[in-house]
């Protein structure tokens, strides 16, 4: 069964404080991992694909790897506006072209 | 519009009514998808949309849930005889795939809905 694995399910940082967020999956056939961040009362908000092992992508503080049994979503010294609920979720080749997703992990980084 | 736009944003209903639920997509996007996010859950696939088709209705969780979409636009999500667990935030995504591809998908802010 395709599945996603978000830990830890809470993470309270200090600012500048550096850490990862990680995603585990079992998956039949990976067509992409996709990681989301969403605000309270709002949608999740598109962030990256990774498509195969090795690969990785930034964005300002936010960098996410990619192994074949893993994600990483390494956050370089984070400020109080990172704080929200970081989603992962996968794209299996078996499963259509749904996302299957974790249940996330809700970063607070306090100054 | 700039985003996918959602509509109502909050529905407060009573058990038994039936509900109907508004998606507009990103103009382009032909594909369209809905998800429901429960309290502590994760997000939960529903309905795939290619055009005007479904062919993935898969996540539909009993037959009191359908959905259809016109002109390639606009969906609405129908709930009917509503029951309390169908409390949930229903989110719509919208994306320009084709099938076998990967685009990423883009959410609007979703429907509160909540089952008295």
């Amino acid at each position: 069964e395709d599945q996603v694995t978000q830990s830890p399910e809470a993470l309270r940082l200090q600012e500048g404080e550096s850490s990862s967020l990680n995603c585990s999956y079992t998956v039949s056939g990976l067509r992409g991992l996709f990681w989301y961040r969403q605000d309270p009362g709002k949608g999740p908000e598109f962030l990256f694909t990774l498509y195969s092992a090795g690969e990785e992508k930034e964005k300002e503080r936010l960098k996410a790897t990619l192994t074949k049994k893993e994600s990483f979503l390494h956050i370089t010294a984070p400020k109080p506006e990172d704080s929200a609920t970081y989603l992962c979720a996968v794209q299996a080749a078996q499963a259509g072209t749904a996302l299957i997703f974790g249940k996330g992990t809700t970063l607070s980084v306090s100054s | 519009g700039a985003g996918v736009s959602q509509s109502p944003s909050n529905k407060v209903t009573e058990k038994g009514k039936d509900v109907e639920l508004r998606c507009d997509p990103i103009s382009g996007h032909t594909a369209l998808y809905w998800y429901r996010q429960s309290l502590g859950q994760g997000l939960e696939f529903l309905i795939y949309f290619q055009g005007n088709s479904a062919p993935d209705k898969s996540g539909l969780p009993s037959d009191r849930f359908s959905a259809e979409r016109t002109g390639g636009s606009v969906s609405t999500l129908t709930i009917q005889r509503t029951q309390q667990e169908d409390s949930a935030v229903y989110l719509c995504a919208s994306s320009p795939q084709w099938a076998g591809s990967n685009q990423p998908q883009h959410f609007g802010d979703g429907t509160r809905l909540s089952i008295l």
